[in-house]
């Protein structure tokens, strides 16, 4: 079965540090992971995506995040945290045979002026 | 370009009444597509899927229904809300190509008095 875990419900940060969120996945067969953003009373917002290729994938406002296979995660990160990042932040895995997505229990990033 | 419609966007219904959500995508064909509902501004429960009309797998048994009448339209129904149906239902489409991520409607605020 196809799952991802992130292990942090609550990311503080200060505005200009990196941040890293973190996610961890269980897949069989290849993994399709992806990140995406959610803004109070607002929709899930697509980040970016890992399918297959460069273990560092780039995505939106400045996001990126590392596949790494051995370790069975997809952190993502940022070099300079601004607040207007401040969301929740959700990981996910396609299960691809049966056209589902499965989520994480999502990280809230807090950045602080 | 393809955008995700969903109405209304918030909804107080007494517990007892029937329930009609609606959500509509624009600019794709053969769409899947999905319910959520996400509790207290956290996971996401995957509620129901579709991968055509009339095609609807339920994923957790429930108070809930849902039925695709049209290629593009997925409805979320009840015929007796509960308290516990309180919450924010969000609508998402993707392909059948496997590397390709959800895109989000902007949900739909359900409050259960």
């Amino acid at each position: 079965a196809q799952s991802v875990a992130q292990p942090e419900d609550q990311v503080n940060v200060a505005e200009g540090n990196p941040l890293t969120v973190k996610c961890t996945y269980s897949v069989s067969g290849n993994p399709y992971l992806f990140w995406y953003v959610q803004y109070p009373n607002r929709g899930l917002q697509f980040l970016l995506k890992y399918i297959t290729g460069d273990n560092l994938v780039k995505g939106s406002y400045g996001f990126e995040a590392e596949f790494n296979k051995s370790q069975t995660s997809f952190h993502l990160k940022k070099p300079s945290a601004l607040v207007s990042d401040s969301a929740l932040y959700f990981c996910a895995v396609r299960d691809a045979l049966r056209n589902k997505f499965y989520f994480g229990s999502g990280t809230k990033l807090n950045v602080k002026p | 370009s393809q955008t995700i419609h969903q109405w209304p966007a918030t909804l107080v219904q007494p517990v007892g009444s029937p329930l009609s959500l609606e959500c509509t995508v624009e600019g794709t064909s053969n769409p899947n597509l999905y319910w959520y509902r996400q509790a207290a501004g956290r996971g996401l429960q995957l509620l129901f899927y579709s991968v055509g009309i009339g095609q609807i797998s339920s994923e957790v048994p429930q108070n809930l229904s849902a039925s695709r009448p049209q290629d593009r339209q997925f409805i979320l129904s009840s015929k007796k809300l509960l308290l516990s149906d309180s919450g924010f239902y969000l609508c998402a489409w993707s392909v059948l190509k496997r590397g390709d991520e959800q895109f989000f409607g902007p949900g739909t605020r359900l409050t259960v008095l």
